[in-house]
């Protein structure tokens, strides 16, 4: 069935380094890869998203590199903060209508120390 | 944007007993609902999709008659947790697809269920 791996699982840096996490996915088919933060307690929270037809997306210090060929596709942080210290999940679907299921990565663990 | 309504946040139930988690889309119609399971400290597992008006379709190794789901109108789905163990305890959460997010998806707020 799909699958989704997310690596690294801990993630540690200093405030204003940038941070670096990549998912693997197994369904060629699939063409929607979200990224969402998730606090304690809390539903996910959409940072940023991507599909298939454009190979990197950027929102501010936040970045999303995808790599069809490869079943590949990274989030980049950049100067980071403190409040950005969370668990960060990858996901990807088939599209189109978004009718299809969402399947998680493992999750990472992000700490930005001061 | 798109809400899915989730209650409980949060319930205890006994041993034995049963509970119902609700989700209900506030401004848009979901036939399509995602209900996922998170225990500690793990990711985010599908168990099961329900579609308006059809039967839920379960994901492998996930029980149908003790993961009740019912899917009765474009507002409503819910989940029920028939004979809960304290196995069961975790945090359940739902989520539907959502025109108005370009087909991403809205979650609900989750329900954090504790069986003792």
């Amino acid at each position: 069935g799909e699958n989704v791996e997310q690596h690294p699982s801990t993630l540690s840096v200093q405030e204003g380094d940038s941070a670096v996490i990549k998912c693997t996915y197994s369904d060629s088919a699939s063409n929607y890869f979200p990224w969402y933060k998730q606090e304690l307690g809390k539903r996910p929270q959409l940072i940023i998203d991507i599909r298939s037809n454009v190979g990197e997306k950027k929102d501010q210090r936040i970045a999303v590199t995808l790599n069809k060929t490869a079943k590949h596709f990274s989030l980049h942080i950049t100067e980071t903060q403190p409040e950005d210290s969370a668990v960060y999940f990858c996901a990807a679907s088939k599209s189109p209508g978004g009718y299809n299921k969402l399947i998680f990565g493992a999750g990472t663990r992000l700490a930005v120390h001061p | 944007g798109a809400v899915v309504s989730q209650h409980p946040s949060r319930v205890i139930c006994k041993s034995g007993t049963s509970v119902k988690i609700e989700c209900r889309s506030l401004d848009f119609q979901a036939t399509t609902m995602f209900w996922y399971r998170q225990f500690p400290k793990q990711s985010l597992m599908l168990m099961a999709t329900s579609n308006e008006g059809s039967k839920a379709t379960y994901e492998q190794g996930v029980e149908k008659d003790k993961f009740l789901i019912n899917h009765a109108s474009l507002t409503l789905s819910t989940l029920t947790v028939t004979s809960a163990h304290p196995e069961d305890s975790s945090f359940y959460i739902c989520s539907a697809p959502d025109r108005g997010l370009d087909y991403g998806y809205t979650f609900g707020s989750g329900t954090r269920l504790t069986v003792v």
